[in-house]
């Protein structure tokens, strides 16, 4: 499982609030991705990180924002959190063949 | 843009059965191409990994193969189990400068004992 563990596991939270979901590895790869997974739409990119501080927007970034201060935290944050942000997220990271794997998911709903 | 298909959306077979599950790709400068299974409930394991350069990969009772000229791959599952029962996806991997992976929305197996 490369050692990546998410913050937390389930969350229930209102409209409006901000919400922050952590990521961490244990093995200082390189890159991290956030994705979300929704019915009918499968896993889509929001931010990922290609090191310490760089980051960049994937295809669903509007309303959240990341942060990365050390190779082992990246941190997903939904500034004001809406009811289309009910989804689960998961973290991800690459290994130097480019192979992928992630972890066990957040289940965040919005009400 | 890189768009991934995987069809059936949803398989059932019996148990013991030999089975293919398809992915499809539009650009074919891909990098490599992953296979996933999910659990409901949980998250994606990575399966294989098909480096371009390769042309199929094995473990266990799985083969994958890639066909670039193509744009497609191909998961095989010998002697199908119960256990096997799960969604699976496969990711086409980065092409060019861009870092994405492209994810195909999944085929649902189920293998009826």
């Amino acid at each position: 499982d490369a050692g990546i563990t998410q913050s937390p596991r389930h969350k229930v939270t209102e409209t409006g609030t901000p919400v922050t979901l952590r990521c961490h590895q244990t093995e200082n790869h390189r890159y991290m991705y956030w994705y979300r997974q929704d019915p009918g739409h499968g896993l889509r990119l929001i931010h990922y990180s290609y090191g310490v501080k760089d980051t960049d927007k994937g295809e669903v970034s509007d309303g959240y924002s990341v942060s990365r201060s050390k190779t082992e935290d990246f941190l997903l944050t939904l500034e004001s959190a809406t009811s289309s942000q009910t989804s689960v997220y998961f973290c991800a990271i690459r290994t130097g063949t480019y192979e992928q794997y992630f972890g066990p998911g957040t289940r965040l709903t919005v009400t | 843009k890189q768009e991934v298909t995987q069809i059936p959306a949803a398989l059932s077979v019996p148990e013991g059965e030999n089975l293919v599950l398809n992915c499809s790709f539009t650009d074919s400068a891909i990098y490599n191409l992953q296979w996933f299974r999910q659990d409901p409930g949980k998250g994606l394991t990575s399966l294989l990994l098909i480096q371009s350069s390769q042309r199929e990969q094995t473990s266990g009772r799985l083969n994958a193969s890639l066909d670039k000229s193509s744009g497609r791959s191909t998961l095989y599952i010998a002697a199908s189990q119960p256990g096997d029962s799960a969604t699976y996806l496969c990711a086409a991997g980065p092409s060019g400068g861009y870092q994405k992976v492209t994810f195909g929305t999944g085929t649902k197996l189920q293998v009826i004992p």
